[in-house]
């Protein structure tokens, strides 16, 4: 079964309101990472976590580090270029670098 | 910044037709992988490979085989294609160590039509 669960599954925001994005797995996990793809298809990195919190720029991640259980991502003043699909990874513990996807957030910032 | 390249870009084939993906990453990455996505199921694990003839299965391997001939190059082969195997496929690499490791570097995608 599905490992790691994404939600909202579809977003939509105007220009400079916040929102939270939010991966829960069903077992315990050693790292999570959150990608955004593109119009074009291109897949990014946004953030690498083994535990606690990073921020670059208007974006933050979070990865519970007790039960490893749940991370989330934040956008703060939502901007047109945030458009995308966002999807998180994470992998187990003793596998490597073997990781496991959500299915994907479609966010859609409107002005 | 890491770069993985992918070709071709777009592929159409028969079903039972032999196709190849190629896949070049140009920075000494350990780990090579190969992910298709489908609309309703993300991104999902098809093979990886840790370093040069090395070859682990993934989450959906079957009707595909890959080999690793050096650390740069991992290629998917599909010997008789299907259908079900109309995909957009992805390679990345990550390394095993150090202050990025575990981040994946994607390429561009193949996309792959099986009529």
């Amino acid at each position: 079964g599905d490992q790691v669960e994404q939600s909202p599954s579809a977003l939509s925001l105007h220009e400079g309101t916040d929102s939270a994005l939010r991966c829960n797995f069903t077992t315990t996990m050693r790292s999570v990472q959150w990608f955004r793809q593109n119009s074009r298809g291109s897949l990014i990195s946004l953030f690498y976590l083994a535990s606690g919190t990073k921020e670059n720029g208007r974006l933050k991640s979070a990865f519970d580090s007790k039960e490893r259980r749940y991370s989330t991502l934040h956008i703060r003043d939502a901007q047109l270029e945030d458009s995308g699909t966002y999807f998180c990874a994470a992998g187990l513990q003793g596998t490597g670098s073997k990781l496991s996807f959500g299915k994907g957030a479609k966010l859609t910032v409107s002005p | 910044e890491a770069a993985v390249t992918q070709s071709p870009r777009n592929k159409v084939t028969v079903t039972g037709g032999n196709v190849t993906l190629s896949c070049r990453q140009t920075n000494s990455h350990n780990y090579m992988y190969w992910y298709r996505q489908d609309t309703g199921h993300g991104l999902r694990l098809i093979h990886y490979s840790y370093g040069a003839g090395n070859l682990q299965i993934g989450d959906v391997p079957d009707g595909y085989k890959a080999t690793r001939t050096t650390q740069e190059d991992f290629f998917l082969l599909l010997e008789l294609a299907s259908p079900s195997q109309t995909s957009l496929y992805f390679c990345a690499s990550s390394d095993a160590e150090g202050a990025s490791a575990e981040t994946l570097y994607f390429g561009s995608g193949t996309r792959l039509t099986v009529l």
